[in-house]
């Protein structure tokens, strides 16, 4: 199946601990992005990427850190910087940047 | 920064009416998209629209472009369980500008 795959589902993170979220795209996508979503809000981008070995931040980046090593691939992570992780994350990718963006089922974090 | 005001921020409706709910912004947009999110999941995309004044269908669902460039419509005719979610409307302001997404309008059908 062609799709988005994040991975896990479900994800607990001790406080101070750093948590990575996996996001791969089997599309040959050019652009991929992460959102954060909280409940009655509209998604906030954290970090995107136009093309391989290249990303910039979005509007919500402080606490967050990317890489984009291969195309398909796009992991997050969330670092102990970031003070209020509690979220549901969702990774979209796009043909490119002025396409429409397509979605992963999310990852909802969730603090211990 | 740009925002995109949804309205309205949830309906409570009857099996088998129609729905309309809108997305406007304070400068013009050349880009509407239109998603609809189930609980647990990934926002889906509805319909794409890239002309002002432009009019797509996608089954019961229809989505127009404003001729100001300054908002988008969404109608759902003939309301049935499975279109319960939450709709967000999302629009690119330029075309090298990300694309900013409205903060959704959640679904309810009544039986």
């Amino acid at each position: 199946d062609g799709g988005i795959t994040q991975s896990p589902k479900y994800l607990f993170r001790k406080e101070g601990q750093n948590v990575t979220l996996s996001c791969e795209q089997n599309l040959n996508h050019d652009a991929m992005y992460w959102y954060r979503q909280d409940p009655g809000q509209g998604l906030r981008l954290i970090y995107y990427s136009q093309i391989v070995n290249d990303f910039q931040k979005g509007d919500i980046a402080e606490g967050y850190s990317v890489s984009r090593e291969k195309k398909e691939s796009f992991p997050l992570t969330v670092t102990s910087a970031q003070k209020n992780p509690t979220a549901f994350y969702l990774c979209a990718s796009s043909e490119d940047s002025h396409q429409p963006q397509h979605f992963g089922d999310g990852t909802r974090l969730s603090i211990l | 920064g740009q925002q995109l005001n949804q309205s309205p921020q949830s309906m409570f409706i009857q099996e088998g009416e129609d729905v309309s709910m809108n997305c406007t912004s304070s400068s013009i947009f050349n880009t509407w998209l239109w998603y609809k999110q189930e609980p647990g999941e990934g926002p889906v995309l509805l319909i794409a629209l890239y002309k002002a004044g432009e009019l797509t269908s996608n089954g019961r669902l229809t989505a127009q472009f404003g001729i100001t460039r300054k908002d988008s419509f969404l109608n759902i005719s003939a309301s049935i369980p499975s279109d319960v979610g939450i709709y967000f409307c999302a629009g690119r302001p330029g075309w090298d500008d990300k694309i900013i997404f409205g903060k959704g309008t959640r679904l309810h059908i009544l039986p």
